[in-house]
């Protein structure tokens, strides 16, 4: 089966202080990656998404970069973070059929100081 | 330009009772998918169910039941004698835009707080 691993789980950083954030997909393969954020309260907002090894697409413009090395490694980073930057971070996957539902990790939240 | 609507920010009900929340949504294609998710307080956002745009059955599991109806573009979810750990925040997505490149995108709508008390 199928799991999805999102690391880490808690985060405090301080402003201008560089970040990482991996997701690991396993029991599958070319998936569709994909970063959320979701700030207080409950929008989720589509930061990044993959359709392939180093094919990355940005859906708003930020202070956030996101990679994709391997086929099922995606990672979202920063090189310096702002105080906008806290919120609660999801990875997701989804396979290649159009009706695929995306299976999303426990998140990464993350408070900026 | 799609969109769903949750127009529940917040319920509260009592243990057993049963409880709907409403999920409206708005597409131009003809070819769409609608998705349920909860997220518990623990933050991970669990998969309910998939239903595509050519499918108005309604579905139902254990406690769960869906109510799809596409004259009036809604996609309902009834929690049968609700219990407390039912509570949580639950999402309607809509699927259907194809992102640049391939792919897909989900709009999300923006989540009803479910509250179950003893």
């Amino acid at each position: 089966s199928q799991t999805i691993h999102q690391w880490p789980a808690t985060l405090v950083q301080p402003v201008g202080s560089p970040l990482s954030l991996e997701c690991t997909v396993e029991g599958t393969s070319n998936p569709n990656l994909y970063w959320y954020r979701q700030a207080a309260g409950r929008g989720l907002q589509l930061l990044f998404y993959s359709v392939g090894i180093g094919q990355i697409s940005s859906e708003v413009p930020q202070n956030l970069s996101a990679s994709r090395p391997q086929d099922r490694q995606f990672i979202l980073s920063s090189k310096k973070l702002l105080l906008s930057d806290s919120g609660f971070y999801l990875c997701a996957w989804r396979g290649q059929g159009f009706d695929e539902p995306q299976h999303f990790g426990d998140g990464t939240r993350l408070s900026i100081l | 330009a799609q969109k769903v609507t949750q127009a529940q920010t917040e319920i509260s009900v009592v243990e057993k009772e049963d409880v709907t929340l409403d999920c409206v949504y708005e597409t131009r294609d003809t070819t769409y998918y609608l998705f349920w998710y909860k997220q518990p307080p623990s933050g991970e956002l669990v998969f309910l169910i998939r239903r595509n745009s050519f499918d108005e059955q309604n579905e139902i599991s254990g406690r769960y039941s869906w109510n799809f109806q596409k004259s009036t573009s809604s996609f309902n979810f009834t929690i049968t004698a609700s219990q407390v750990v039912d509570s949580a925040v639950y999402f309607c997505a809509l699927s259907g835009f194809i992102l640049t490149g391939g792919g897909n995108k989900l709009t999300f709508g923006t989540g009803t707080q479910l509250k179950v008390e003893l």
